[in-house]
């Protein structure tokens, strides 16, 4: 089955500057990859995804590129604020929605 | 719009009682998904749901775990006998068949005693 890696695990970065996160997938077939965003005592919120068929995508401060070849796709967020802060998750599916396998997520902490 | 509505939020139980965790999907989704997260294990698919017929039960991690969709607004994930080891958080979430987003539930946090 597909298998997801997500790193760092951690992430700090004063508020302003770029973070970065990078996950890799084992399954050449997925082809949809979404990433959440989870607040503490909440569920996963979808904040972007990219289909295969496309190499980027960018929703204002937030980016993701996606490496079909290298299996790797990245979660870009720039001008980092405060309310950034949150363990964000990547995801890997075949076929839209169905059956995602998630990474194992990566905390995030903007310092003001 | 409610979102994903989940109940209870925090439920307490000693080892051994059956324990019942409800989910009402958003209206018009035909797909339900049920979700564990644990520090160890992160987020684990458990079972899903497409018009109400499971379609994957995987990810159950044994038969003390059964799922059930009576019909397309309710589901129940319950474990029957609880053990500590199945303290977690579980997500219900819902999403359509032309669809992509998974919407999630704010969670379930289980804790056995």
């Amino acid at each position: 089955g597909e298998n997801v890696e997500q790193h760092p695990s951690t992430l700090s970065v004063q508020e302003g500057d770029s973070a970065v996160i990078k996950c890799t997938y084992s399954d050449s077939a997925s082809n949809y990859f979404p990433w959440y965003k989870q607040e503490l005592g909440k569920g996963p919120q979808l904040i972007i995804d990219i289909r295969s068929n496309v190499g980027e995508k960018k929703d204002q401060r937030i980016a993701v590129t996606l490496n079909k070849t290298a299996k790797h796709f990245s979660l870009h967020i720039t001008e980092t604020q405060p309310e950034d802060s949150a363990v964000y998750f990547c995801a890997a599916s075949r076929g839209s929605a169905r059956q995602l396998t998630f990474g194992s997520g990566t905390q995030l902490t903007v310092l003001p | 719009d409610a979102g994903v509505i989940q109940s209870p939020r925090h439920e307490v139980t000693e080892m051994g009682q059956e324990v019942t965790l409800r989910c009402k999907p958003i209206s018009g989704h035909d797909y339900l998904f049920w979700y564990r997260q644990t520090m160890m294990r992160g987020l684990e698919l458990l079972i899903y749901f497409n018009n109400n017929v499971p379609i994957d039960d995987s990810g159950m991690p044994e038969d003390r775990f059964s799922a059930k969709m009576p019909n397309a607004s309710f589901s129940t994930l319950k474990i029957q006998p609880s053990e500590p080891r199945d303290s977690a958080v579980y997500f219900c979430a819902s999403t359509t068949t032309v669809g992509d987003t998974q919407y999630f539930g704010p969670g379930t946090r289980l804790t056995v005693l």
